[in-house]
């Protein structure tokens, strides 16, 4: 079946450090792409998506880029800040024929000033 | 537009009990999707609803079920309650038909403890 793998965490940088997440996938067909974060106590927000190969999705300096001959959707940032700080899960949604998503594990970021 | 609102916020059951948590869509979304996801991991999928029918089922037991209103509210039932149960229950809503590339946009999540 469908699956998402993410690199194990916690990810522990300094403040304008450079981020990337690695996040691979294993899906029949074309699925769509999403980076989710979540915030201590709260729910998922989307950060950001891609729905076909070469697609690059972006929002508030996060960037991935739907890599179909690798299977990745690796998620970056140029210069993190402490507000960053939080657990990163990537998923993807395949062919199924309803609304699923499938996410990997999680990786918690931490950015310290 | 107000998102994706759940209710309660936290319960405290024990074991053997029944519990109902409930979820209102984005204004417009017909699509409510219910998701587990229990400490240090990520939220694994329960069921879809779509048009107040069930469109789609996770790897869950029977002990799990839910239902969709006409005004596209969801509610979740879970009956007999076991320790690991216990977990942060998500709800999503999204505008896309069934199985469309739809975006899931989630509330903030009922965090369930079985004692």
């Amino acid at each position: 079946g469908d699956s998402v793998t993410q690199m194990e965490g916690p990810v522990t940088l300094s403040e304008e450090a450079f981020l990337t997440i690695n996040c691979t996938y294993t899906a029949t067909g074309y699925p769509s792409l999403f980076w989710y974060v979540q915030y201590p106590g709260e729910g998922l927000q989307l950060l950001l998506k891609a729905t076909k190969a070469d697609d690059k999705g972006s929002n508030k300096g996060f960037e991935a880029t739907y890599r179909k001959e690798t299977t990745s959707f690796h998620l970056e940032k140029g210069s993190v800040q402490v507000s960053d700080s939080a657990v990163y899960f990537c998923a993807l949604s395949g062919d199924t024929g309803f609304q699923k998503l499938v996410f990997g594990t999680g990786t918690r970021l931490l950015v310290s000033p | 537009d107000a998102g994706v609102t759940q209710s309660p916020t936290h319960l405290i059951k024990t074991r053997g009990q029944h519990v109902t948590l409930r979820c209102s869509p984005i204004s417009g979304h017909k699509s409510v999707s219910w998701y587990q996801q229990v400490l240090g991991q990520g939220p694994q999928f329960i069921f879809q609803y779509y048009e107040k029918e069930e469109r789609g089922r996770g790897n869950f037991p029977d002990r799990f079920s839910a239902r969709q209103f006409p005004n596209y509210s969801s509610e979740l039932n879970v009956n007999a309650l076991l320790l690991g149960d216990s977990a942060l229950y998500l709800c999503a809503s999204s505008l896309a038909l069934a199985g469309g590339p739809g975006t899931q946009y989630f509330g903030p999540g009922t965090r369930l403890l079985v004692l």
